[in-house]
């Protein structure tokens, strides 16, 4: 099963407005990071957040980490055209000896201009 | 500083051809990860390898996939007698360090079983 589940799994908004999107995950991390994917394109990294760190910040992102509930949000700030994309929280995993990063389903942003 | 390649971008074969795969990391990056992606999911990963050596094959089938990544030239991923379950996109990412921290992903090879 996942170790990140992202919610909504799809969102569409109006340009100017703010974007939420939340992340699950299961057990416990060394860190928890978010992603971005253009339509056919690979990954993009965004932002890193430890786990002894409440919030984060970069640019008009930014993201928020609770440990009791196992839980993150990505809030990006007065959208644009170019935010759409499908986001992807991903968790580390150790697993026989090696750490791996484990994504979730993502969720797809369209923002409308 | 070019990012990670990945070539070739969309390859057609034919049920029971072989695959082949190339991913040149980041310059100075001696860790690579392998990744699958089918429509509307996640990444899923497949195999980590570090210069000459598999360091976690765990998530890659264990008949007909094979990966390496040479002492020079590029890392490879193989898929043998492919089958039509094989169409994905198949992602490489690089890292300076493992440890699960941030990974540079290359724009992936669309791979298509007919």
């Amino acid at each position: 099963s996942q170790q990140g589940e992202e919610d909504p799994q799809a969102l569409s908004i109006q340009e100017g407005e703010n974007a939420t999107m939340n992340c699950s995950y299961k057990t416990s991390i060394n860190n928890l990071q978010w992603y971005r994917q253009n339509s056919g394109r690979g990954l993009v990294h965004l932002i890193l957040i430890r786990s002894n760190e409440r919030e984060k910040h970069s640019g008009r992102l930014r993201v928020t980490l609770d440990t009791s509930k196992k839980s993150s949000s990505l809030l990006i700030t007065a959208s644009r055209a170019a935010d759409t994309a499908s986001y992807f929280c991903a968790t580390v995993k150790t697993q026989g000896g090696s750490e791996k990063l484990v994504f979730g389903k993502g969720t797809k942003l369209t923002v409308n201009p | 500083n070019a990012g990670v390649m990945q070539n070739p971008r969309h390859l057609v074969r034919r049920r029971g051809q072989e695959a082949r795969l190339r991913c040149s990391p980041m310059k100075g990056h001696s860790h690579v990860y392998w990744y699958r992606q089918l429509p509307e999911e996640g990444l899923k990963f497949m195999v980590y390898l570090q210069k000459e050596n598999i360091i976690d094959e765990s998530g890659m089938p264990k008949e007909r996939f094979s990966a390496e990544f040479p002492k020079e030239g590029p890392s490879i991923l193989r898929i043998q007698q492919v089958v039509r379950g094989d169409s994905a996109a198949y992602f490489c990412a690089s890292a300076l360090t493992g440890g699960g921290y941030e990974q540079y992903f290359g724009p992936g090879t669309r791979l298509t079983v007919t």
